[in-house]
């Protein structure tokens, strides 16, 4: 069965800190992976993908994904608390079809 | 452009009763995923289409919900009848093919069965 797994948190740092969010996956024949966040109430929105091993910036997030550890991660830095959400990561099998989101981390930025 | 289009925003019913939620997705887009959250069990997949054809309805949690989509702009996820344990939020999410195309959520549907 393919699996995303999360840590589920909660995850707390200080504003203006670095917050790092983990993710791992099970399918080896997930090729392309997504960052979603969702707020209290809200839907998810996407944050960033990433399909190559390294890493990929935009702003102040910065995915990172090891297809060999089949790890994905998601770091951004100079937290705010605005970034205090539920942060889930999901994956794309080589087909482009199903997606399996992790069950998510509740990340809070405290002032 | 408009995103993925939900109705109605909340539903408040009673147990026993037929309820019918709606989508449109993104003009173009050829999956269509509905999803179920809930704090207990997070984000489910209940079901996707592709090009209108139910791929995996694996999720869908017993007979008393249905799905479908009669056509490319156009989808319903129906529950008959209603219990007090499908209160949840109900998402419609769409995408094009492709590895490395995302997934955009509509705003989701609240629904409450009394």
């Amino acid at each position: 069965q393919k699996e995303v797994e999360q840590n589920s948190g909660p995850l707390s740092v200080p504003e203006g800190a670095i917050a790092s969010l983990n993710c791992t996956y099970s399918d080896r024949g997930s090729q392309s992976f997504f960052w979603y966040r969702q707020y209290s109430g809200k839907s998810p929105e996407l944050i960033m993908f990433i399909y190559s091993n390294g890493d990929k910036e935009d702003g102040r997030f910065t995915a990172q994904l090891n297809k060999a550890s089949q790890y994905v991660s998601l770091l951004i830095r100079d937290s705010q608390p605005s970034d205090s959400a539920t942060y889930l990561c999901a994956a794309r099998d080589n087909y482009g079809q199903n997606f399996v989101f992790g069950p998510g981390t509740r990340l809070s930025v405290l002032p | 452009d408009a995103g993925v289009i939900q109705s109605p925003r909340h539903e408040v019913t009673e147990m026993g009763q037929e309820v019918t939620l709606r989508c449109k997705p993104i003009s173009g887009h050829d999956y269509l995923f509905w999803y179920r959250q809930t704090m207990m069990r997070g984000l489910e997949l209940l079901i996707y289409f592709n090009n209108n054809v139910p791929i995996d309805d694996s999720g869908m949690p017993e007979d008393r919900f249905s799905a479908k989509m009669p056509n490319a702009s156009f989808s319903t996820l129906k529950i008959q009848p209603s219990e007090p344990r499908d209160s949840a939020v109900y998402f419609c999410a769409s995408s094009s093919t492709g590895p490395n195309q995302p997934q955009h959520f509509g705003d989701g549907t609240r629904l409450s069965i009394l």
